[in-house]
């Protein structure tokens, strides 16, 4: 299995949206809709931020949401804050496996 | 509220076996809706799946990693634990555990992790 594919970098200024995209194949994001984005701060536990695509936990900010289309999911936050400067990580269900993107570091200048 | 705990040794010796242990807390390990999986992130790198296990025993396992790796359950102390055998540079890593929902594979709680250094 191949790791899902993300931009190594993104970048944003407060107020702004940016969108992070998560490219896979037919067998995992294209095929299910078991996708799943993860917020993580180096040196602190990953945080769940979108499951089944476009779901968000509770607690997580509605400034958070998931899309896919085709094989390609996507995670858009809007009004970026200063505090959502950090690495995120797309995971999707595949037969028998898991798998996640190799994962976007969100810069907010 | 769920917590987990990774435990084990920082440092490994090439071609030894890791032993690593995750405590459960503030919940059953044998609630049925969940399994309980094993994630680590090598230094600069992103996060890779290494395997899963439910309560009953039942594993799966990262293709890449499956002949390696051995992931139990010991619902009796509320924990699970990795094994993962010939040991090199590359896995040298945080390795997280962490609470997976059964049907809909995502990750909903995870412990802090705990960095693992392969070295001689």
């Amino acid at each position: 299995q191949s790791a899902l594919t993300q931009p190594a970098s993104v970048s944003g200024s407060p107020g702004q949206s940016i969108t992070i995209p998560c490219t896979g194949t037919s067998s995992d994001v294209g095929g299910y809709n078991f996708v799943s984005w993860y917020q993580h701060h180096p040196g602190k536990a990953p945080k769940l931020m979108i499951y089944d695509v476009t779901i968000r936990p509770s607690g997580v900010s509605n400034r958070f949401s998931g899309s896919k289309s085709g094989n390609t999911a996507s995670l858009t936050i809007s009004g970026l804050q200063a505090e959502d400067e950090a690495d995120y990580y797309c995971c999707s269900y595949t037969p028998g496996s898991t798998v996640f993107g190799g994962g976007t570091k969100l810069s907010v200048l | 509220q769920l917590q987990l705990q990774e435990s084990g040794p920082g440092l490994v010796k090439p071609s030894e076996t890791l032993s690593l242990t995750c405590l459960v807390s503030g919940g059953s390990i044998s609630r049925g809706r969940y399994y309980w999986g094993w994630i680590r992130q090598p230094p600069g790198k992103g996060l890779e799946w290494i395997g899963s296990i439910f309560y009953s025993g039942n594993t799966y396992y990262n293709p890449s990693l499956k002949s390696r790796v051995t992931i139990s359950v010991d619902t009796s102390k509320n924990q699970f634990s990795l094994r993962l055998s010939s040991m090199t540079a590359a896995d040298t890593a945080v390795y997280f555990c962490a609470r997976e929902e059964m049907a809909e594979t995502y990750f909903d709680y995870w412990g802090q992790g705990t960095l693992v250094t392969v070295s001689s």
